[in-house]
């Protein structure tokens, strides 16, 4: 089975651009999660869909969207870039993640953002 | 809210030694407990879990971890390193009323020395 896949795996953007990540999860996975990395905060939650709705939210700012297609693949938006920004973005897919948080989470290799 | 510690943000041990790394978590009900490995420039993988049951877990590449609820403890253990664990790792949990949000902790930094 094909593992998780990120495109593109490397980013270069200006600051006030927006930029769009896709994330096509393993096969006959329905959950897919996103996680910024960086140095400073390590990995933190973006937000989780599930079956094309949003299902769990982190703290981020309205700049960070997402969705997910009836396919399962998703896409992560940010809008006007800042400096800040600049992170490895990890996507994660589960299978249903309807088992209270006790499924594995399998992870891309990420895509690295960064914005000048 | 739950929470993880690692204390520790880099190691290094020899070749052959006892790697232990360290994970203490916080959070009210005993969460759901993981240990990813990350190479340079890839994803984490999943290295082994505890969910329910036999508290202490193994998992791939010789690792292994014990679930302590008295000590909210989760320590990642290897008889004996070799070069090729050398990556970072890192500790989550996640809730049984959170869903598949995982909090992570801020990794540890393994390097193996020959």
């Amino acid at each position: 089975k094909a593992g998780v896949t990120q495109t593109p795996r490397y980013l270069i953007k200006t600051r006030g651009q927006q930029v769009t990540l896709s994330c096509s999860p393993i096969s006959g996975h329905r959950s897919v999660s996103w996680y910024q990395q960086t140095p400073g905060q390590g990995l933190q939650f973006l937000f989780e869909y599930f079956s094309e709705t949003q299902r769990n939210k982190g703290n981020f700012p309205g700049r960070f969207s997402g969705r997910q297609f009836s396919n399962s693949r998703s896409e992560m938006n940010v809008s006007t870039l800042e400096l800040g920004d600049s992170a490895l973005y990890l996507c994660a897919s589960s299978f249903s993640g309807t088992s209270g948080g006790r499924e594995t989470q399998y992870f891309g290799p990420g895509t690295r953002l960064l914005v000048l | 809210a739950q929470s993880v510690t690692q204390l520790g943000s880099h190691v290094s041990v020899s070749e052959g030694a006892l790697v232990l790394l360290r994970c203490n978590y916080s959070s009210s009900v005993p969460p759901y407990l993981f240990w990813y490995v990350q190479y340079p420039n890839q994803g984490l993988q999943l290295l082994l879990k505890y969910t329910t049951g036999a508290t202490l877990v193994k998992g791939i590449n010789g690792f292994e971890a014990e679930f302590k609820k008295s000590e909210t403890s989760f320590h990642l253990t290897k008889p004996s390193a070799h070069m090729s664990d050398a990556a970072e790792y890192f500790c989550a949990v996640s809730g049984r009323n959170t869903g598949n949000q995982f909090y992570f902790g801020t990794g540890t930094s393994l390097t193996v020395i020959p």
